[in-house]
């Protein structure tokens, strides 16, 4: 059965570095989206993408994040300069223009130092 | 979308149904029931959705009631794996709106299966 994937799995880095999270959705998708779920809380709602540009977003995703499409296949969030309060499990899902239902990956749990 | 209400948490014993209710009074005509659960920090997992009538697959059932104003999620034999948090959304799909909606996510009804 098809699948989200997401690399890397888990990545750790300094305050102020630039990170890229890196999501595949599945082939026939073309909606995308970004969530995070910090520890212990909901899981929030970053941005959505569809048709090369951003659908919605929320407040959270500021000038510091942005999101790719660089290819057909990968779609990536980035974050410019990390902050402590980044740190959290980022999803990646992805959906079927007909079709209701999200499919997520397995998370990047992102940790800044 | 519509504002949902789910119990904080539930227990069922395992190879019994379990039956999760969700309000949501204000839903819109046009806005669907989606139940979703995440399993111990795993990428959350759609179950089923709805807009009026009851909806049933391998998963689960979604009984919604007749004014649309609350559902039943029910796992009709509930295992150990089905221990997770259970979200209840409602929304306007991105079908009908065509751009990519959000999933806002509650704190869901943490459902623990007893052996």
């Amino acid at each position: 059965e098809p699948e989200v994937t997401q690399t890397p799995s888990h990545q750790v880095t300094q305050m102020g570095q630039e990170v890229i999270l890196r999501c595949v959705p599945i082939s026939n998708h073309l909606y995308f989206y970004w969530y995070r779920q910090i520890l212990g809380q909901k899981v929030e709602f970053l941005v959505s993408f569809y048709n090369n540009e951003i659908s919605e977003k929320s407040e959270i995703f500021d000038d510091q994040f942005s999101v790719e499409r660089p290819d057909g296949s990968n779609f990536t969030l980035k974050i410019r300069s990390t902050k402590l309060e980044d740190s959290a499990m980022y999803f990646c899902a992805s959906s079927e223009v007909v079709r209701h239902e999200q499919f997520f990956g397995p998370g990047t749990r992102l940790t800044v130092l | 979308d519509a504002k949902t209400t789910q119990p904080t948490s539930m227990d069922c014993a395992e190879g019994r149904a379990a039956n999760l209710p969700c309000n949501h009074s204000t839903i819109s005509g046009n806005e669907y029931v989606y139940w979703y659960r995440q399993i111990h920090s795993q990428g959350p997992q759609y179950i089923i959705h709805g807009l009026k009538n009851n909806e049933t697959n391998e998963m689960a059932s979604l009984i919604i009631t007749e004014d649309r104003k609350s559902s039943t999620l029910i796992l009709p034999h509930a295992t150990l794996r089905d221990t997770a948090v259970y979200y209840c959304i409602v929304r306007v799909p991105s079908r009908n709106s065509g751009s990519a909606r959000q999933l806002t996510f509650g704190s869901g009804t943490q459902l623990t299966v007893l052996p």
